[in-house]
């Protein structure tokens, strides 16, 4: 069974840094491109970016307004997925869950972490 | 960045009826490389994570009723369900993954008349 879970959520301040966790099983990590998407409180989605398996480079994509401020890494040999977030802002508070990609589709779903952005 | 705008904002079907919701793209989502569109749709319930329903507009994913359809292509699509039953009350998202960013509809919300 695929299971995904987040941690690491909580209170920040404006310009604050959070770092996020994702913990995966159940599938084989190492080939999977891995999502952080987000969800602002009564709001849809919006996809924050992915990082690509090894095999295709292991490289990152972000949305427009995180670029810069909040990066994507992975570790194969713990099968855990980070968001380091920085420079927060406001409009940043959201559940954020940890998702799998599937050819840019997306086909599971953690439960998600609130994150407060707020003084 | 491609738009996805779904329509309407909100749905009331009576238990039973067809339900249908619009999602459009400001550009096409049609892959030329393998001619599939590149559309997804969610089905999100008060409290839990999005559930994926179809991929590649029309192909269900494991375990979804079959009253669930996708259809359309390049820019028009939709997402039908054939007869209401009263667990699909929730809000459904289109997703295109043709370009990064991928994007998502606003959301319909959908409930029972």
């Amino acid at each position: 069974e695929v299971q995904l879970v987040e941690s690491g959520g909580g209170l920040v301040k404006p310009g604050g840094s959070l770092r996020l966790s994702c913990a995966a099983s159940g599938f084989t990590f190492t080939n999977a491109w891995m999502s952080w998407i987000r969800q602002a409180p009564g709001k849809g989605l919006e996809w924050v970016g992915h990082i690509k398996s090894k095999t295709h480079g292991g490289t990152t994509d972000y949305v427009g307004p995180v670029k810069g401020r909040f990066t994507i890494s992975r570790d194969d040999s713990k099968n855990t997925v980070d968001l380091q977030m920085s420079s927060m802002e406001t409009e940043d508070t959201a559940v954020y869950f940890c998702v799998t990609e599937y050819y840019g589709a997306f086909n599971f779903w953690g439960r998600g972490t609130l994150v407060i952005v707020s003084s | 960045d491609i738009v996805m705008t779904q329509s309407p904002d909100s749905l009331a079907v009576s238990l039973g009826e067809r339900a249908t919701i619009n999602c459009k793209s400001s550009q096409s989502v049609l892959s030329r490389s393998n001619n599939k569109n590149q559309l997804a749709w969610y089905q999100q319930k008060p409290g839990q994570p999005p559930k994926p329903l179809i991929y590649w507009a029309s192909t269900r994913e494991s375990g979804v009723p079959d009253r669930f359809s996708g259809s359309g292509s390049g820019t028009d699509f939709t997402l039908t369900i054939s007869s209401l039953q009263a667990e699909d009350v929730a809000v459904y998202y289109c997703q295109q993954y043709y370009n990064i960013p991928y994007t998502f509809g606003q959301g319909t919300k959908l409930e029972i008349k």
